[in-house]
């Protein structure tokens, strides 16, 4: 199974809501997380269950979808969401990560 | 706390073979699947490899499959990556990690090591 994410890379202000898309070429039912790495870090857990916050995690972030459609939405950006965002199936293995998209700051 | 420390990284030549370990503390590490999981300059994540709990059960990418062997020791809480008939394409940081979605979702990383394949 394919992940594939887009766009690859978004700049927006301050403010904006934004969309990151995440396809998978199969069915996953909601088997899909969403990881944050901010540069020079190591990756952290979002969500998972597709919608599921992890403890912490701001609000405006939201996650949604099932099958092999989701997004993650930041409802409102800030400078600290400045960070390569990766969507990750784990319903079976191969745990494919799809390839990333980059926001920053506009 | 959750701790995962890595060693091993280092530059090989092609062809050659490196193993990485991951030393963990701070929760009971023979009750949870480990994962490796690299990501080369300036690139995406890549999930490697994966391991049951008891360690019978391994799981790997196409990419590796047959030259990388995933193994661990529950009695030192460790857990292993051979990488054998290593190839330049296999040049990333490579990442040990649980990623735990179950009763509770967590996921904790090690510090990654670097592995250069170059001649």
């Amino acid at each position: 199974i394919q992940m594939t994410q887009s766009p690859s890379s978004l700049s927006a202000s301050v403010g904006d809501r934004v969309t990151i898309t995440c396809r998978a070429s199969q069915g996953i039912g909601n088997s899909l997380a969403w990881f944050q790495q901010k540069p020079g870090k190591v990756p952290t857990l979002l969500l998972t269950r597709a919608s599921n916050l992890q403890s912490g995690v701001p609000s405006r972030f939201r996650g949604s979808g099932s099958g092999t459609y989701f997004t993650l939405t930041i409802s409102s950006l800030q400078v600290e969401d400045v960070a390569t965002y990766y969507c990750q199936k784990y319903d079976d293995t191969p745990w494919t990560f799809g390839q990333g998209t980059k926001v920053d700051i506009k | 706390q959750v701790q995962l420390v890595q060693s091993g990284g280092g530059r090989v030549q092609p062809g050659r073979s490196l193993r990485l370990s991951c030393s963990a503390s701070g929760f009971t590490f023979s009750r949870f699947p480990m994962h490796w999981v690299r990501q080369a300059p300036g690139k995406g994540l890549e999930w490697v490899s994966a391991v049951s709990d008891h360690g019978r059960e391994t799981a790997y990418a196409d990419s590796v499959k047959g030259r990388f062997t995933v193994s661990r020791d529950n009695s030192k809480n460790a857990l292993f990556l051979q990488m054998d008939s290593l190839r330049p394409d296999d040049t990333a940081i490579y990442y040990c990690a649980i990623i735990w979605i179950g009763d509770s979702d967590f996921s904790y990383w090690g510090q990654g090591a670097l592995v250069t394949v170059s001649s």
